[in-house]
């Protein structure tokens, strides 16, 4: 089955851009996901259909996909954007979600 | 608004079952299916199953099959999961979302079932 490997974290200063992968086998097949989850709270949905952002999500959250790698960049980072960030697909029947990256604002 | 409403947090001894439910709000309960996703403790996400409220259908994750049901209750726009065979590793905080464009768009507020002896 499809195994969607993330790094488990990175850091970034504010201002400065940070860039989430997520790289597995057929990955380009179906839209990537990419989820925000801050600690004690439930995800939430920050780019869909690989590149798209949901009413309300910030610009500087952007997603992109080449080849069996998506990426979620975070461009003039914020320390509210401190969190766990998952990417998600779907493959043989089921949704898969990578195991996160811890990204630290410091 | 479209919200998902979960029961509440669970305690539950090794061998028993656990029921969560999870109340929608603010669109259509039949046109979105559910799905349901846990996360034990300081570990990632991982998807379970959904409903589809709609026509009933349902589909599990392999590792669940067996021990998993996912319903759905259109009359009060709530779907259920229910764990079976507890064990001390289904402690976790599990998540129902709704199935948007290709995406979980709304999620629950999560409930947290804890299995000790």
């Amino acid at each position: 089955s499809l195994e969607l490997t993330q790094s488990p974290s990175m850091s970034v200063s504010p201002g400065q851009t940070a860039t989430i992968t997520c790289s597995g086998d057929k990955l380009g097949n179906y839209f990537t996901s990419w989820y925000q989850q801050r600690p004690g709270q439930s995800p939430i949905l920050v780019v869909y259909q690989d590149s798209k952002r949901p009413s309300g999500i910030p610009e500087r959250f952007s997603g992109s996909t080449s080849g069996d790698t998506a990426s979620l960049t975070i461009s003039g980072t914020q320390a509210m954007d401190e969190a766990d960030y998952y990417c998600q697909t779907w493959d043989n029947s089921a949704w898969v979600f990578g195991a996160g990256t811890k990204l630290t604002v410091l | 608004q479209v919200q998902l409403l979960q029961s509440g947090a669970e305690v539950k001894k090794p061998g028993a079952s656990v029921k969560i439910s999870c109340k929608a709000s603010g669109y259509t309960f039949n046109s979105y299916t559910i799905q349901w996703v846990r996360q034990a403790p300081g570990q990632g996400l991982e998807w379970m199953g959904w409903v589809n409220p709609g026509n009933t259908k349902t589909r599990y994750s392999q590792k669940f099959q067996g021990r998993v049901t996912i319903s759905g209750d259109t009359s009060a726009s709530t779907a259920y999961m229910e764990l079976s065979g507890l064990r001390s590793e289904d402690t976790a905080v599990y998540f129902c979302a709704r199935l948007g464009s290709s995406c979980f768009d709304f999620w629950g507020q999560g409930t947290l079932v804890t299995v000790s002896s």
